[in-house]
């Protein structure tokens, strides 16, 4: 129940493409989900995050898509840059609970 | 200059020896959380504290020691007990448990 499942493990794109990372709960009480941005050797970084009052929340080119019922939510990188190539992980709260669950991560790969 | 501060960058550990990883924050945050990152892998979560002088287990406690006896500082001391220490340690600080995490820059610890 406290699970989020993040796909794919990995991703490769060419330059300009519009990478799609998907995660999926189970947990219907979960209301706060934040993306994470890393890059090797440094701490994750938070990119945006978004409440499941809204179905999509923009942030530069960075997007995210959020369906309640289908209990799913996925980040869109528009216009991809290689400088975007690092690990993304999602993650969910649950209104009553105590801490954020994260997905297991997705590496992404901009080409040239 | 608001953040979290972790050291050292690198740090080595000699079979049988206990270390201890820093973590401070000037935050102002009441939780702060240790996680564990393997090469390729997400984030797990090894304890959490919400406040000053109370922590829990996270999900791989075992090996692991904290404390929290000032709100801006949760040392992380890995014991002689963990078998399979080596790997990217990442503290972390929130306003409160279940909002918006901020990372410190990581620790990576290697054995000797």
């Amino acid at each position: 129940q406290q699970q989020v499942k993040q796909s794919p493990q990995s991703l490769i794109v060419q330059k300009g493409g519009i990478p799609i990372i998907n995660c999926a709960y189970e947990n219907t009480a979960f209301d706060y989900f934040p993306w994470y941005q890393q890059f090797p050797g440094k701490g994750p970084a938070l990119l945006i995050a978004i409440r499941p009052d809204v179905s999509e929340k923009k942030e530069g080119r960075f997007t995210i898509s959020f369906n309640k019922s289908a209990k799913q939510f996925s980040l869109h990188i528009m216009d991809s840059q290689p400088g975007d190539s690092a690990t993304y992980f999602c993650a969910a709260s649950i209104r009553a609970g105590n801490m954020l669950t994260f997905g297991g991560g997705t590496r992404l790969m901009v080409k040239p | 200059d608001g953040g979290i501060t972790q050291s050292p960058k690198y740090l080595f550990r000699k079979e049988g020896q206990n270390v201890t990883l820093s973590c401070e924050q000037n935050l102002n945050h009441d939780a702060m959380y240790w996680y564990r990152q393997d090469p390729g892998q997400g984030l797990r979560l090894i304890y959490y504290s919400q406040i000053v002088n109370d922590f829990q287990k996270g999900d791989i406690a075992e090996g692991y020691s904290v404390s929290r006896e000032k709100k801006e500082s949760f040392p992380l001391t890995v014991t002689s007990a963990q078998k399979n220490p080596t790997a990217f340690y990442l503290c972390a600080s929130s306003i409160s448990a279940r909002e918006t995490q901020y990372f410190g820059p990581g620790t990576r610890l290697l054995v000797l």
